[in-house]
């Protein structure tokens, strides 16, 4: 019940900056997008989420289709740091509900 | 702040032996999820607790695993008995109900579990 599709593996160059797609065709109004990277060994750990309006953080940037069909995670500028799987993932406003699909391997190269 | 605490990190088993596992939530945390995660694959919810109450146990195989929230804090994840396809990694994530537009999960480490 992911709702989500992503590209199952990308390269960016170090120092580049990287945009990750995912579609959620099928997206309902009051699901926000959210946004988690699983480094090697660890849990996954939150990056960013948004409603319909493009986010910012330390971390990444978030950019929201016009129609919330799409997005794009932006990492900036890429670090081996950031070599991670990252998983775009649907959440119900006021649910708890979190579905997490296959993902995107990210491979920063130096 | 402490973060999501699970023990072991690792457990080596014979089939058909019991295996148990903990999660000690952030504190304040009200809801608890149970995930498991195959190799190259993403995290797939077990069960989910809104404090004591299983909320969501649609895709927990009933018949060998088990799950407890006592006093809706620390979390037991139990299998018995274990089976070779239960090799996987479990995770233990919370996150804090009531936190609208932000319901951001903290995970632990996991436990990875091989069944020989």
């Amino acid at each position: 019940d992911a709702k989500t599709t992503q590209p199952n593996s990308m390269e960016s160059n170090e120092e580049e900056p990287v945009h990750l797609p995912c579609n959620h065709s099928t997206i309902s109004g009051t699901d926000y997008i959210h946004w988690y990277r699983q480094l090697p060994s660890q849990g996954p750990e939150y990056v960013i989420h948004g409603l319909t309006s493009n986010v910012n953080n330390r971390m990444a940037s978030l950019a929201i289709a016009e129609d919330r069909k799409s997005s794009t995670l932006i990492l900036h500028r890429a670090t081996l740091r950031d070599a991670a799987v990252y998983y775009c993932i649907l959440r119900d406003y006021g649910g708890n509900q979190f579905y997490f699909g296959t993902g995107t391997s990210l491979t920063v190269i130096p | 702040e402490a973060g999501v605490v699970q023990s072991p990190r690792y457990k080596i088993i014979e089939k058909k032996q019991p295996v148990a596992f903990w999660c000690n939530p952030i504190s304040g945390h009200n809801t608890l999820y149970w995930y498991l995660q195959n190799l190259g694959q993403g995290p797939e919810l077990l069960i989910r607790y809104e404090n004591e109450e299983a909320v969501d146990d649609s895709q927990l195989p009933k018949d060998r695993f088990s799950a407890e929230r006592l006093k809706g804090v620390d979390s037991t994840l139990k299998i018995q008995p274990a089976e070779l396809g239960d090799s996987a990694v479990y995770l233990c994530a919370s996150s804090a109900s009531g936190t609208g537009n932000t319901g951001e999960l903290f995970f632990g480490e996991g436990s990875r579990l091989t069944v020989l």
